[in-house]
């Protein structure tokens, strides 16, 4: 079974402080997604990447950034986090199709 | 790029009715359909998926339809359970030759089964 998992389930950061989110897979998928939930706007793109090392921006990607060294391996980073950035953060990858999520990051900044 | 619209946004159902929700999509390149069901505090998880040389697909109480010439899908969940209640998100993803899939979620809909 296709495992997605993301190092922090709740996490409460300062403005202005840099915020990693890790999301590791373990099916080898090309694909990984950083997606913000939000109430009455669904699921968003931040960021995409279909390789390593490889990165594509998403409908969101203001405020944003990604790592992905390694294939299982893929990081969302808030450059100096703002309030508006308080969210749900999920992760998911895919190889040919379909997606799998993380458990999600519920991320608040104060 | 591809736009997903999804309507209603919430629904209520006695228990035992059917549901329908649906989307649009804008792209004719697209060629992926999954459908998800996220239950309050969990992540979302694929129920059904329709590929888009198919017009429908069913798997016991849920079936997905899938009209490519007008660019919409839906979900029918038909003798619903309380435990339908969850937010449905439909997606429409294309595969790009350099570039694997990406996916365009619907904004969800809000599914209460009143018992």
């Amino acid at each position: 079974d296709v495992k997605v998992t993301q190092s922090s389930r709740y996490l409460v950061k300062r403005t202005g402080e840099k915020v990693f989110l890790e999301c590791v897979q373990d099916m080898d998928h090309e694909n990984m997604f950083w997606y913000r939930q939000d109430p009455g706007l669904g699921l968003r793109l931040i960021y995409f990447s279909y390789d390593v090392k490889m990165k594509e921006k998403g409908d969101i990607p203001e405020g944003y950034s990604v790592s992905r060294e390694k294939k299982e391996r893929f990081s969302l980073i808030l450059e100096s986090a703002s309030t508006n950035q308080t969210s749900m953060y999920l992760c998911a990858s895919s190889g040919v199709r379909p997606q799998h999520f993380g458990d999600g990051t519920r991320l608040s900044i104060l | 790029g591809e736009n997903v619209e999804q309507h209603p946004s919430t629904l209520s159902v006695q228990e035992g009715d059917s549901a329908v929700i649906k989307c649009t999509y804008s792209d004719s390149a697209s060629n992926y359909f999954p459908w998800y069901k996220q239950e309050l505090g969990k992540r979302p998880q694929l129920i059904i998926d329709i590929r888009s040389n198919v017009g429908e697909k069913k798997d016991q109480r849920i079936a997905v339809t899938l009209n490519k010439t007008a660019k919409h899908f839906s979900l029918h969940i038909t003798e619903t359970q309380p435990e339908d209640s969850a937010v449905y998100f439909c997606a429409a993803s294309i595969r790009g030759p350099n570039t694997g899939n990406q996916f365009y979620f619907g904004t969800g809909t809000s599914l209460t089964v009143i018992p």
